[in-house]
């Protein structure tokens, strides 16, 4: 149990467009979803925590207004980057929760590796 | 702020080896604290985990105690495989009502035969 998915696995964009990528919990409902970032060989930086219905809360230093994201239902979070450039280039990564408090375990999602050229 | 230290990679061992992976952190109350394995091309995946001061979390060999006095969470192993062979992240838990993660930078683990 317990399996969030990513769609799409992997993207390529060309610079100046949108990319949307979906976060499912498959078989648990999520009120909570998280959204990293992972650079190359680097750690996970948690870019905004997002919650049912309502509007997401971005970490500073984050542009809302680039990374949009829309936690429509219980099991679907996306994340759509806006305008993108190369320096988006990243793996973006979320995560869910089964509850709805501090103390509930993340589950991960494979990951979408997103390159902009 | 919270923050997390783990040691750098990469840690390149003989197959059987012990394996150690230190890891210390920084955080205002009581956090959980986490290891997560990153196996190429994937997700994250949740290793083992503790709750409070004093307690071991363990699986798959790997095990890793809660030290406050230390503010530690190594980890570590008896004897590695290739198949161990990942990315090994320490990560805490903030005590914010949202529980957000804080992860260490990655500690990379190559097992050759």
């Amino acid at each position: 149990g317990a399996v969030v998915s990513q769609h799409p696995s992997w993207v390529i964009c060309k610079s100046g467009t949108s990319v949307k990528i979906e976060c499912r919990s498959l078989d648990f409902q999520a009120t909570t979803m998280f959204w990293y970032r992972q650079f190359p060989k680097q750690s996970l930086m948690l870019m905004a925590t997002s919650n049912e219905g309502s509007k997401a809360t971005y970490e500073q230093g984050v542009e809302k207004d680039k990374f949009l994201i829309n936690h429509a239902s219980l099991t679907l979070s996306t994340l759509t980057v806006t305008s993108a450039h190369p320096e988006d280039s990243s793996f973006y990564i979320c995560s869910a929760t089964l509850g709805n408090r501090g103390g509930s375990e993340q589950y991960f999602g494979p990951g979408t590796r997103l390159t902009v050229t | 702020g919270d923050s997390v230290t783990q040691m750098e990679g990469p840690v390149t061992l003989s197959e059987e080896a012990f394996l150690t992976i230190n890891c210390t952190y920084t955080a205002t109350g009581y956090p959980s604290l986490f290891w997560y394995v990153q196996y190429p091309g994937e997700g994250l995946q949740l290793l083992l985990k503790a709750t409070k001061a004093d307690d071991k979390g363990s699986n798959k060999g790997f095990e890793a105690t809660y030290r406050k006095e230390t503010t530690s969470f190594h980890l570590e192993k008896g004897s590695v495989q290739v198949s161990d062979s990942a990315v090994y992240f320490c990560a805490l838990r903030t005590t914010d009502s949202w529980g957000k993660l804080q992860f260490g930078a990655g500690t990379q683990v190559v097992v050759t035969p």
